[in-house]
């Protein structure tokens, strides 16, 4: 694809429920990150993987988010029982290799809402 | 901790002007700098990467300074435009090499005046 591509553009779920948020990232990128944006802030990061394997996910708030990258390409980010403070834009991001002068490309983000 | 600091009220200037966005940074040794644009729904765009031994950078239109003894860079847009009305945010890499964690800042609001 042309894209990092992120899956469902929003999402609006009930307090307590589980969600699943999916990122595409660029074909052949081996760095993948996750970051939650608030309104009004910069996006924060949650998890790197590199390749199939979760480098650092420090960033994870609480043993409620967890995310997966099984084969090294696509990623989801799982959040259970969600809570309002979840609410957020979920932001995907992938870089060829974890180098800093490799160009991170974001998708365009999910928004999820917990009401 | 480490903290990055932007322009946390909205940049209002004319259009055909320079805008300046300021990027300050404590308890960080960032080996590269990088700037990103942002538009509403949409995810970051990356603009430019600086590295920490260089004293500045240029693109087209635009300029990043970096200054690792004050902990700040500037970025500056020449004659601007109202398509350049976004949100940009800098961010700091470690650069240690092998992984590399990206920190972000809060980001400035440009709004170009026609």
């Amino acid at each position: 694809g042309a894209g990092v591509s992120q899956t469902p553009s929003n999402k609006v779920t009930e307090k307590g429920k589980y969600v699943e948020l999916r990122c595409d990232p660029i074909s052949g990128h081996t760095a993948l990150y996750w970051y939650r944006q608030s309104l009004g802030q910069g996006p924060e990061f949650l998890i790197y993987f590199q390749g199939t394997g979760a480098a650092d996910d420090s960033g994870l708030p609480n043993d409620r988010f967890f995310a997966v990258r099984p084969e090294g390409s696509v990623s989801t980010l799982k959040i259970q029982r969600t809570e309002r403070g979840d609410s957020a834009v979920y932001l995907c991001a992938s870089r060829e290799s974890p180098l800093a002068t490799d160009t991170q490309y974001f998708g365009p983000g999910t928004r999820l809402t917990v009401l | 901790s480490q903290k990055i600091e932007q322009n946390s009220e909205a940049l209002n200037i004319q259009e055909g002007k320079t805008a300046t966005l300021t990027c300050n940074y404590t308890n960080y040794s960032p080996a590269y700098l990088q700037w990103y644009r942002q538009d509403p729904g949409r995810g970051p765009v990356f603009l430019l990467l600086i590295r920490e031994n260089e004293k500045e950078k240029r693109k087209e239109r635009l300029k990043v300074t970096f200054d690792t003894t004050l902990k700040q860079s500037l970025f500056h847009i020449t004659a601007s435009q109202p398509a350049d009305s976004a949100t940009y945010l800098c961010a700091l890499d470690g650069g240690s090499g092998g992984y590399q964690k990206v920190t972000f800042g809060t980001g400035t609001k440009l709004q170009v005046i026609p």
